[in-house]
């Protein structure tokens, strides 16, 4: 079983959709989340953490759910410009391990 | 503008010929990463610094080397020994280890 695990899509959805991503990771002891977005061909971008209460951005919100051992990601009136694959990030307790998902890829159609 | 720069953006080599990248921050950030990405997959670590003179090998160091002899700049060596060395090389940095990463933009590295 992969560390961090994501449903690689890819989604594809209208314009004004809400879309939801899942991921799923195994170590328990893991200790911080976040969401990145990447664009074709370039780098990785801070999207927002994840915090254990829930957080809101805008149309974006994040949920974490430390018993089941998943993250999520919410988008609201998906935009074009949210095509991109998302991923999910995860930090391990003590010792340093950062541990990147293979991502979801988002297409959003006029 | 405090950023990560990485040098080159597209570089082309020969097989068995060394090559360093390079990676600067100006951010005042501890921590410093090193991944590689291949064509529809995620990011693996090569090699992080936690601090100058400090680094530590990550999931897939065998062929690369690196340096941090000063807090902003952590250069990436692919040595002819690295059997598949065409990717795209991604630095990145943060305040401390655990903290979220900030990344450069990249650099595509074709060895033929």
């Amino acid at each position: 079983r992969k560390e961090v695990e994501q449903d690689p899509g890819p989604f594809n959805v209208p314009e004004g959709a809400t879309v939801a991503f899942n991921c799923t990771y195994s170590n328990s002891a893991s200790q911080s989340f976040f969401w990145y977005r990447q664009d074709c061909r370039k780098e990785p971008k801070l999207l927002m953490s994840v915090y254990s209460s829930g957080n809101e951005d805008g149309r974006f919100t994040a949920q974490l759910n430390r018993a089941s051992q998943y993250i999520s990601l919410l988008i609201r009136d998906s935009k074009l410009s949210d095509s991109a694959t998302y991923l999910c990030v995860v930090n391990l307790a003590g010792g340093f391990k950062t541990i990147f998902g293979a991502g979801t890829r988002l297409f959003v159609k006029a | 503008d405090g950023g990560i720069t990485q040098s080159p953006k597209y570089l082309f080599r020969k097989e068995g010929q060394n090559v360093t990248l390079s990676c600067e921050q100006n951010l005042n950030h501890d921590a410093m990463y090193w991944y590689r990405q291949d064509p529809g997959q995620g990011l693996r670590l090569i090699y992080y610094s936690q601090i100058v003179n400090d680094f530590q090998k990550g999931d897939i160091a065998e062929g690369y080397s690196v340096s941090r002899e000063k807090k902003e700049s952590f250069p990436l060596t692919v040595t002819s020994a690295q059997k598949n060395p065409t990717a795209f090389y991604l630095c990145a940095s943060s305040l401390r280890k655990d903290y979220e990463q900030y990344f450069g933009p990249g650099t595509r590295l074709t060895v033929t």
